[in-house]
C-alpha cells in the first residue's frame, strides 16, 4: 500500500465553523506533512511531524491546529478560518530523514 | 539559501514530439533535486530524484533529468510527449540544513500542454 488517503475530498465551511481534515497512511512512514496550495501556485509547507511530534511549524496561524494521534494518522483542525484560507490542502508522508514524499490527493477547502 | 527557478511557466508541445522543462537551482550544499508532477485536482507524484549518484536520472513514464553542476541546471526531458503528460510540473530542491529534513522548496511550476 503506497497510498496517502485524505478525507474529505471537498469541504465547504463558514467562517465560524469548526472542521477537521484527515490523512492516513499505512506505509510505516514516521514523518507526515501538511502543505497548502493555492490555485496555480506551488505547495507551501505548513507543518511537519516526525515520530508523532511536531518538528516544523512554518509560522502558521493558530486557526490551523495539527494533530498526530498515532503513526498512521494526521489531522488538521480548522476553526474561524478566513476566505483567503480557501485552498487545496495536501498531506504527505515519508520515512524520517528521507526526502521522498508521498502525497495524498488533497482536500479542496472553500471558506465562505 | 536554496532555491529553484523554473524558466518557463507554460510549455506547449505536440503529441509525439520531445519535451523539455527547464529548471535552475541554487544551493549552498550538495543538493537533492526532484521533479514532481501534478495532474488537475490531484496530489503530487514523484517523477524522479537526484541525490549525487548518476548525473542522468531516469524516472517514471519515460521522463529523465540531467544534473549539470557547471550550469546549476536540472532540466526534465522526455523523447516523445503523450496526451496524458499534460499536467503541472514542479522542480524541487530539498532544504538540507540541520533541522529541516523533509522541507521541500518548490519552483513556481511549469504547465505542460500537449496538443494532438
Amino acid at each position: 500500500d503506497t497510498e496517502v488517503t485524505q478525507t474529505p475530498k471537498h469541504l465547504v465551511m463558514g467562517m465560524t465553523n469548526k472542521k477537521s481534515l484527515k490523512c492516513e497512511q499505512h506505509m510505516g512512514h514516521r514523518a507526515m506533512y501538511w502543505y497548502k496550495q493555492k490555485a496555480k501556485k506551488p505547495p507551501e509547507l505548513m507543518f511537519v511531524y516526525s515520530y508523532e511530534k511536531l518538528s516544523i511549524n512554518e509560522s502558521v496561524p493558530s486557526r490551523f491546529s495539527p494533530e498526530c494521534p498515532n503513526s498512521s494518522l494526521l489531522n488538521l483542525h480548522l476553526h474561524a478560518l478566513q476566505p483567503e484560507d480557501s485552498a487545496l490542502y495536501l498531506c504527505a508522508s515519508s520515512q524520517v530523514d528521507n526526502e521522498k514524499l508521498f502525497f495524498g490527493s488533497g482536500t479542496q477547502l472553500s471558506v465562505l | 539559501a536554496q532555491s529553484v527557478t523554473q524558466l518557463d511557466s507554460h510549455v506547449s508541445v505536440s503529441e509525439g514530439t520531445p519535451v523539455l522543462l527547464r529548471c535552475n537551482y541554487s544551493s549552498s550544499y550538495s543538493p537533492s533535486l526532484f521533479w514532481y508532477v501534478q495532474h488537475p485536482n490531484k496530489g503530487l507524484q514523484l517523477l524522479l530524484k537526484y541525490t549525487s549518484a548518476a548525473t542522468l536520472v531516469k524516472g517514471i513514464n519515460g521522463f529523465e533529468a540531467e544534473f549539470k553542476k557547471s550550469e546549476t541546471s536540472f532540466h526534465l526531458t522526455k523523447p516523445s510527449a503523450h496526451m496524458s503528460d499534460a499536467a503541472e510540473y514542479f522542480c524541487v530542491v530539498s532544504d538540507n540544513r540541520s533541522g529541516n529534513t523533509g522541507k521541500l522548496i518548490f519552483g513556481q511550476g511549469t504547465t505542460l500542454q500537449v496538443k494532438p
